[in-house]
């Protein structure tokens, strides 16, 4: 079954830690991962995919086959980075169905 | 440009009774999405489009309709309220990145 699981709730690092979120998933096929962000009072908004493999706000994310892994990581956290994090799966490129995990909620404390 | 617009934001609803929440988007996107949120669990697909004039299911389409006949409307109607469709729902648009509304925050008591 497709699935995409995000194992911890809430992750409190304080500012300047490393911050990674934990994301892995179950598909069969050949995954496309995204992960996708919420700040407070705004509207959810794509973070990062794995095909550019780019690096956006300091976050990137490897995707590791064999560990069927998408790790969002980040050097030195910042209090900017608080917010609901979401890991995707996308289903189907003709579509752009997507599969969400529960969610991270990271909080950067001072 | 607006982007992706969700009335209304808020609703209470009675048990059984119906009502639609519309999504409007000013970015000539194909294609479109309603999800749902419930507390604690991630968005659930419920119905997309891939243009105007087709629909297909997601993965938790029961209790819900939707129509597509123009390429900015995608509504969401619900037709027999039920406690279990108490949410929040989301409405996106575009295959990729996908550009979500504010949401619809709806309670059935």
């Amino acid at each position: 079954a497709q699935r995409v699981t995000q194992p911890e709730k809430l992750l409190s690092v304080f500012k300047g830690a490393p911050v990674e979120l934990k994301c892995n998933y179950s598909y069969s096929g050949s995954p496309e991962l995204f992960w996708y962000v919420q700040y407070s009072r705004q509207r959810l908004q794509l973070l990062l995919r794995h095909i550019s493999r780019e690096s956006i706000k300091g976050f990137t994310a490897d995707l590791n086959k064999g560990e069927t892994s998408f790790h969002l990581k980040k050097p030195f956290a910042q209090e900017e980075d608080s917010a609901m994090y979401y890991c995707a799966l996308r289903l189907s490129s003709n579509t752009g169905k997507l599969i969400f995990g529960q969610g991270t909620t990271l909080q950067v404390k001072p | 440009n607006a982007g992706v617009t969700q009335t209304p934001k808020f609703r209470i609803l009675k048990i059984g009774q119906s009502m639609t929440l519309q999504c409007t988007q000013d970015m000539n996107h194909n294609y479109m999405y309603w999800y749902r949120q419930d507390p604690g669990m991630g968005l659930k697909l419920i119905y997309y489009s891939v243009g105007a004039g087709i629909t297909d299911k997601g993965e938790v389409p029961n209790g819900y309709n939707v129509s597509r006949s123009t390429t900015e409307d995608f509504p969401l109607r619900l037709e027999l309220a039920a406690p279990s469709q108490t949410s929040v729902y989301f409405c996106a648009s575009n295959i990729q990145p996908q550009h979500f509304g504010d949401g619809t925050r709806l309670s059935i008591l």
